[in-house]
């Protein structure tokens, strides 16, 4: 069973709207954490936000929020405002505690901003 | 502050030929991670490095092997190419807290491995 699964391949938005890019996760560990990432062409992997399994508030950074819903396994991320910038890859992973070291990613949303 | 550093950035391989990656992880930073991803795909993990020893690997062949250096770098050796390994192949580095978990984690732009 897939343990990150992001059924958005492809969305367009108009700039300045806020956009909601989907991500259900399936663990059975109760110590997890949850990522996001950007992917713009040249390859390198960028930080957005990260959210811990036990983390009582919804995780943000700056026009990146986190929509967690622990009950439903699902942690969107919430792009709000979008920019032409904001156009790539993103990417939603998962580390469990057992699995310290490694994560588990999902196959990716391309996101494009529309002028 | 360099971040994670990886080169070659390109690189063409015929099949059955070796291949060997190499990365600098960010300053403080004392364990790597490297990931391969397949065009279209999400990273999948390879293994990871710590203290020089492999410390957890994921489901790849002996082909695929690494090491760290006491300065905490890495490489990543891949042996008798195949069509099949073609793909970016990223390193990430992180910090082990005193708990022995990693923070947060820092990709450099990869290596792109095209196998003809």
């Amino acid at each position: 069973a897939q343990k990150i699964t992001q059924t958005q391949p492809g969305m367009f938005v108009q700039e300045k709207e806020a956009v909601t890019l989907d991500c259900t996760y399936d663990t059975s560990d109760p110590s997890y954490g949850l990522f996001w990432y950007k992917q713009p062409s040249s390859g390198e992997m960028i930080f957005l936000i990260y959210q811990g399994s036990y983390d009582q508030q919804n995780a943000t950074e700056g026009r990146y929020s986190l929509n967690f819903q622990k009950a439903r396994k699902s942690a969107n991320l919430v792009i709000s405002a979008s920019q032409l910038g904001d156009s790539a890859m993103y990417f939603c992973a998962m580390r469990e505690r057992d699995s310290n070291y490694q994560l588990i990613w999902g196959a990716g949303t391309k996101l494009i901003i529309k002028p | 502050d360099a971040g994670v550093t990886q080169s070659p950035t390109h690189l063409i391989k015929t099949r059955g030929q070796q291949v060997t990656l190499r990365c600098s992880p960010k300053s403080g930073h004392d364990t790597v991670s490297w990931y391969q991803q397949a065009l279209g795909q999400g990273p999948q993990f390879i293994f990871q490095y710590y203290e020089e020893e492999e410390r957890q690997r994921g489901n790849f062949p002996d082909r695929f092997s690494g090491h760290q250096f006491p300065n905490y770098s890495s490489e990543l050796n891949v042996n008798a190419l195949l069509l099949g390994d073609s793909a970016l192949y990223l390193c990430a580095s992180g910090r082990t807290g005193t708990s022995g978990t990693i923070g947060e984690l820092f990709f450099g732009e990869g290596s792109r491995l095209t196998v003809l």
